[in-house]
């Protein structure tokens, strides 16, 4: 597997204020993509999904942006709350690995 | 309805043991996939199964091997433990298929000392 190193990089941002978390990916055929949220001692929790016939999803206070172009994925947070304070993962496959590629994964931390 | 069972918790091993984890999902899914997460890194895909077969694995050992029963449950057996092996693993569940949303467990925390 791939090693990252010990240090993940880790966005902090004013509780009430909205969050941005950036993902590239290298595989220019995947066409499903998700995002995960990990809090301390727990399994990553799914958040939100979009596949590549789209650019923008709309969720719950999240929207995923999606510029294949560029092999790019964006997580966007509104309103950002202390529950939020987590690790966040974003995820792709393709028809042809059939397997998940996950990302190293950015530390969002909410500043009271 | 229950979620994505993983046991035990935390698992303690001495170098050259073998470790067996299971993992039962989400009453429906069929298939059940490994991942490896070793301290602050990201999660490394191990080995997917459906109905009852091996679909695909990740770059790791033979010696990281697993099995799906007939009721869709799984076990992920770990032979001749190495130090690096110490880690959390997670078991996720989806509907057949990968792109379907994968639910993860809790994990298990594997320490080899």
């Amino acid at each position: 597997g791939e090693s990252v190193g010990l240090h993940l990089p880790t966005l902090s941002v004013q509780e009430g204020d909205n969050s941005i978390i950036n993902c590239a990916y290298s595989n220019s055929a995947s066409d499903y993509f998700i995002w995960y949220k990990q809090e301390s001692g727990k399994g990553p929790q799914f958040i939100i999904d979009i596949r590549s016939n789209m650019d923008k999803r709309q969720g719950q206070r999240v929207t995923v942006l999606l510029n294949k172009t560029v092999k790019h994925l964006s997580l966007q947070i509104a309103a950002t709350q202390p529950g939020d304070s987590a690790v966040y993962f974003c995820a792709d496959t393709s028809s042809g690995t059939y397997k998940y590629i996950f990302g190293t994964g950015t530390r969002l931390k909410v500043l009271a | 309805e229950a979620g994505v069972t993983q046991s035990p918790t935390h698992l303690i091993k001495t170098r050259g043991q073998q470790a067996t984890l299971r993992c039962s999902p989400i009453s429906g899914h069929t298939s059940v996939y490994w991942y490896q997460q070793a301290l602050g890194l990201g999660l490394q895909f191990l080995l997917w199964y459906d109905e009852g077969e091996e679909r695909n694995r990740g770059n790791f050992p033979p010696r990281f091997s697993g099995r799906q029963f007939p009721n869709y449950s799984s076990e992920l057996n770990v032979n001749a433990l190495e130090l690096e092996d110490s880690a959390l693993y997670l078991c996720a569940s989806s509907l057949r298929g990968p792109k379907n949303i994968q639910y993860f467990g809790a994990g298990t925390r594997l320490s080899v000392l």
